[in-house]
């Protein structure tokens, strides 16, 4: 069964950064898209980011873009989503999602 | 782009019956698959149904996906439920290689 679990939330300050990682297992990391999917406390879910197979084609939604850069190493099995310029906004659960299938989720706070 | 309107709450009784729309704002309803998922409090989401009315092995057959070309839109409906069905339930399309989500809807079984 497919596994994703995300890392690297935490508080921090608006303005400062964070690195979120997604660890997958189970299945050819290689060859799917993954997504960065995020939901505000008490709110539904929104799309933050995605990454083809090969790395090269990412996308964003408007929100973060300019802020936010996803990645991923493939001999790794990792996903990426470095975090810049954090606003109070951004505070949600991260998840990473591939094949339908969603991990645990990491919390980011943005708060002074 | 489009957006995905579903509404805020449905109820219904346990045994019954409960249909979930999902209305494309724009573009063809059938032009990306659909996905349905289900939250549970204090849980990450779950598929109970992709590509439109395809179950994932786990799901059971009470759950099933449609599309209505007429309306624009995609429905998630359960039947017999089960109080441990109560959730919120989001649909998920696409829009070139970013998913669109649904505002979500809270299934209460009372």
């Amino acid at each position: 069964e497919v596994q994703l679990v995300e890392s690297g939330g935490g508080l921090v300050q608006p303005g400062g950064s964070l690195r979120l990682s997604c660890l997958a297992s189970r299945f050819t990391f290689s060859s799917y898209t993954i997504h960065w999917v995020r939901q505000a406390p008490g709110k539904g879910l929104e799309y933050v980011s995605a990454i083809s197979s090969d790395g090269g084609g990412t996308y964003y939604t408007d929100s973060v873009k300019g802020r936010f850069t996803i990645s991923r190493d493939n001999s790794r099995n990792t996903l990426y989503l470095q975090m810049t310029s954090l606003r109070p906004e951004d505070t949600a659960v991260y998840y990473c999602v591939a094949r339908g299938v969603w991990g645990q989720g990491t919390l980011v706070t943005v708060s002074s | 782009n489009f957006m995905l309107t579903q509404p805020h709450s449905v109820s219904e009784s346990p045994g019954k019956t409960v249909t979930i729309s999902c209305t494309r704002s724009s573009g063809s309803i059938a032009s990306n698959y659909v996905q349905w998922y289900q939250q549970r409090p204090g849980s990450s989401p779950t598929t109970v149904i992709y590509d439109y009315n395809q179950r994932p092995s786990g799901v059971p057959d009470r759950f099933s996906g449609s599309i209505d070309s007429s309306s624009n839109s995609a429905s998630l409906t359960i039947s017999g439920l089960k109080t441990e069905d109560e959730a919120d339930y989001y649909c998920q399309s696409y829009d070139s290689s970013n998913l669109v989500f649904g505002g979500g809807t809270k299934l209460t079984v009372l």
